[in-house]
């Protein structure tokens, strides 16, 4: 039973660039968690999805970011006309129902560099 | 929002000593978990802990929700426990994971 998996593991980008990041959830998990953590800091929420729906955009920047879950296929998480202090490692996590009843297992992120 | 905070920032210890980290927060939660983030970068989900106690090997976590804190205690410590231990919490009226700033640790041998 595959854990989260997420690709690519590094991703480097030109400012200007968009990056695309992908999340694969654990087998029968419907429910999709991004997280960005910047240098020497801790995980910051961006997203929560539902197959199909954002239930909770909060952490996600206004301009520039977005987030999807598709019926069929993985979790993306797209970032237009990326600049430097985009670079971050980006953690995804899934859960197979609301709340979290349970232990959260996260990917082994995607690190972002923007040159 | 909710406000976690990990004490201490850094911690320094030689093979073989015991640690004690701490997790404060600021609201009731539904939800506590401890992870560590190994020097490559992978977190490793340690314990789910609600309230209670549990113990998994050398490490155990005691979460007392009434007074708003976690506890988790590192036994015998490994040159392998080096990195950075987050506490994370979801909030009663939340449906996601809050992390603390998290304690870095350096296990010398």
């Amino acid at each position: 039973n595959a854990g989260v998996m997420q690709n690519p593991r590094h991703l480097v980008r030109r400012r200007g660039q968009e990056a695309r990041l992908r999340c694969s959830p654990m087998k029968g998990h419907s429910h999709v968690y991004w997280y960005r953590q910047l240098p020497e800091e801790g995980l910051k929420f961006m997203v929560y999805l539902q197959k199909e729906n954002i239930i909770d955009e909060s952490g996600m920047p206004k301009e520039r970011f977005s987030a999807e879950f598709p019926k069929e296929g993985p979790s993306i998480l797209r970032i237009q006309q990326v600049v430097r202090g985009d670079s971050a490692a980006y953690f995804c996590a899934s859960s197979p129902l609301v709340g979290l009843n349970e232990k959260l297992f996260f990917g082994s992120g995607t690190q972002l560099s923007v040159l | 929002g909710i406000q976690v905070e990990q004490s201490p920032p850094d911690l320094i210890l030689q093979e073989g000593a015991n640690s004690t980290l701490r997790c404060n927060f600021s609201d009731s939660v539904n939800n506590l978990q401890w992870f560590h983030q190994n020097p490559w970068g992978q977190l490793i989900n340690l314990f789910y802990i609600p309230s209670g106690t549990k113990q998994n090997g050398r490490l155990s976590a005691t979460t007392v929700a009434t007074e708003r804190y976690s506890l988790l205690y590192i036994s015998s410590s490994q040159t392998t426990d080096s990195g950075v231990y987050f506490c994370a919490v979801e909030e009663t009226s939340g449906s996601r994971l809050t992390f603390g700033e998290g304690t870095q640790l350096t296990v010398n041998p």
